[in-house]
């Protein structure tokens, strides 16, 4: 597609209840990754996905937390038995090269997810 | 760890005042900077990007960076801010060892006054 697009653009959702968060890359890209912007926090990384390799899961913040990437294409975070504390907005981006040149992402519009 | 520190949280200018925000970064490795913007109700985009070569480098609508690898720093600047300026800003940092990972700063709040 011509950008990166997640779905769905808000989320309301009960405290303890599952939640699913879907972000579709640029076309060819090969790295993925999703970050947790949160009021006054910055953007937290959470996961990266570099073609057939291993993610890096350094940032996920507890094991309520876990993505896949399947088809080297569309990605999905999973929030187990969420808590208020993980209201934030869900930013997903894409690259086309994520070796050490980096060259700069391309975001999605992100997921407000709130909890309540 | 890597990280990246962006010292001024919230920046009120006039207009057609200059622009300086400071990020500061803690890796001694070989680094890739990056400035990115989120204007209000927009999505982060890509102001400008330093990889190699000259250390100062130009980016969209005027704004400028200046990598100083003696400070770890890379500064955002911009001789005279518009309205339209007001944004969100956020430094980052690539970190050779670290694959395409992105470690940001905690972000710069811009208002501008007209």
């Amino acid at each position: 597609g011509a950008g990166v697009s997640q779905s769905p653009s808000n989320k309301v959702t009960e405290k303890g209840k599952d939640v699913e968060l879907r972000c579709d890359p640029i076309s060819g890209h090969t790295a993925l990754y999703w970050y947790r912007q949160s009021l006054g926090q910055g953007l937290e990384f959470l996961i990266y996905f570099q073609g057939n390799s291993a993610p890096d899961k350094s940032g996920l913040p507890s094991d309520r937390f876990s993505a896949e990437r399947t088809g080297g294409s569309v990605s999905t975070l999973t929030i187990q038995r969420t808590q208020q504390e993980d209201s934030a907005v869900y930013l997903c981006a894409s690259s086309s090269q994520a070796g050490p040149g980096g060259y700069g992402y391309t975001f999605g519009s992100g997921t407000r997810l709130t909890v309540v | 760890a890597q990280s990246v520190s962006q010292h001024n949280h919230h920046v009120i200018l006039s207009e057609a005042a200059s622009l300086e925000l400071g990020c500061n970064y803690s890796y001694g490795g070989t680094v890739n900077l990056f400035w990115y913007v989120q204007y209000p109700g927009q999505h982060l985009q890509l102001l400008l990007k330093y990889f190699s070569g000259d250390p100062l480098v130009k980016g969209i609508k005027g704004f400028e960076a200046e990598f100083i690898k003696s400070k770890f720093s890379f500064n955002l600047r911009k001789p005279s801010v518009q309205w339209s300026d007001t944004a969100e800003y956020f430094c980052a940092v690539n970190a050779h060892n670290q694959g395409g990972k992105l470690i940001f700063g905690q972000g710069t709040e811009l208002s501008v006054k007209p």
